[in-house]
Parts: structure tokens; C-alpha cells; sequence
């Protein structure tokens, strides 16, 4: 059974500074997703892994894929309020050919 | 110009009770899913559909069923509902070929409660 594990489940910053959230996963996969969701709201995708090594950055948000290890990890540069939500990270595989997601990180970010 | 749209927005009704969900993409994806974020926010995968082939969760009720009238939309019909169905429910589409790489792109959600 594929399982995907994120941590921290909850996370509290300041502004500026810099932090990073975890994604491992049990089984072989060969594509990982980050999404983020706001309250009340759906999911923003942010990011698709597809290959060992890989990295993409966004603004003050960067993902990077360590297929071997089973990692993926979420990098937040100098904080801003805005970027406070929940994050997730999903696997491809599972049940139903869907995505199977870790429980995400409610990351929250105090001026 | 909203990509995967989903109606109702909230849905609350009582125990017992049959109700559905109407999902539709303009993407021109090729596979819908259903998701189920329940109070804690654990997303789980219901099922997954193309115009070929649906795919359940083995873990999903079978009061629980999708119906597709065509490519653009799933619907998620819910029979005899019970308490421990109320939660947010989503759906997905994706293109499974040309580099899209499966993302998943999310509808709105519908809350559903039941009393």
C-alpha cells in the first residue's frame, strides 16, 4: 500500500525567514505533486516532479524530487503572510489510479 | 471561463436521504476523479474515470456511485446517506497523454453535511 508522510503536520513562522517541509513516500512512483490549499477553498496545484533530481522554483517556493530516497521536500524563502495555507504533496498511484496525498502541512506565517 | 465546476457549493441534508453531486470540466481532459477531504483535511481518491474504464476504490461504499453522461462530466450519486458521510467532496480532471504528466486540476468542492 502506497503511503505518503509530511512533516511538520503544522508549522508557525515569521516573516522572513526560511523553512522547509518533507514528503516521503513508500513505494516507487514516478511523478510527485505539490498543492496548495487556503481555507474553505480547493487545491492550487504548485508543482509537478517528474524525475530524480529534479527542481522547480516559483517565487519563494521551491521543490525539488529525490526519487532514490523517496523524498521531496518544499522550500519557503523569507516567508511572506501570503504564502500561509495548507500545503500538500501527492503521489501518483494508489487506489483507483488516483493521487495519493500525505496529510498535509498547515503552515502558518506571523508578520 | 471556470475549468472543472461543481454543483452544488454546499449540500446539507438528513440521514437516510439520496442526493448527487454534478461535476463538469471544459479542459477537454480525458480522465475525471473524485476526492473525499474529510474533517481532519485527509484527502483520499474515490474513483477514476475515462470513456473507457472506471476504477474504485476498493475502500468506497458501494452507496456510492459515479455516473458520466459524457467526457466533460461525472456526477456522484450518494444512496442512503449516513453521518459519516458529511465532508468535503472534489473533483478532478487530468489529461493522460501529450505531457500534462496526470496534474490534477480541482473543482471548487462541495460540503456536504448530514444531520
Amino acid at each position: 500500500e502506497l503511503k505518503v508522510e509530511q512533516n511538520p503536520l503544522f508549522l508557525s513562522m515569521q516573516e522572513g525567514k526560511n523553512y522547509t517541509i518533507y514528503c516521503n513516500y513508500s513505494t516507487t512512483s514516478d511523478r510527485l505533486y505539490w498543492y496548495r490549499q487556503d481555507p474553505g477553498k480547493s487545491l492550487e496545484s504548485l508543482f509537478v516532479l517528474l524525475s530524480n533530481g529534479a527542481v522547480k522554483q516559483e517565487g519563494r517556493l521551491m521543490a525539488s524530487l529525490d526519487t532514490k530516497a523517496r523524498l521531496s521536500t518544499l522550500h519557503i524563502t523569507a516567508a511572506v503572510h501570503d504564502l500561509s495555507a495548507t500545503y500538500f504533496c501527492a503521489v501518483k498511484g494508489g487506489g483507483a489510479d488516483g493521487l495519493t496525498f500525505g496529510k498535509g502541512t498547515h503552515l502558518i506565517i506571523q508578520p | 471561463d471556470t475549468a472543472v465546476s461543481q454543483t452544488p457549493k454546499y449540500l446539507v441534508t438528513q440521514m437516510g436521504n439520496d442526493k448527487s453531486i454534478k461535476c463538469e470540466q471544459n479542459l477537454g481532459h480525458d480522465t475525471m476523479y473524485w476526492y473525499k477531504q474529510d474533517s481532519k483535511k485527509f484527502l483520499k481518491i474515490m474513483f477514476s474515470y475515462n470513456n473507457k474504464e472506471l476504477i474504485i476504490n476498493e475502500t468506497v461504499p458501494n452507496r456510492f456511485s459515479p455516473k458520466s453522461p459524457d467526457k466533460a462530466h461525472l456526477n456522484l450519486h450518494i444512496n442512503s446517506l449516513e453521518l459519516g458521510d458529511s465532508a468535503v467532496y472534489f473533483c478532478a480532471s487530468s489529461k493522460i497523454a501529450g505531457g500534462s504528466y496526470n496534474e490534477q486540476f480541482f473543482g471548487p468542492g462541495t460540503r456536504l453535511t448530514v444531520l
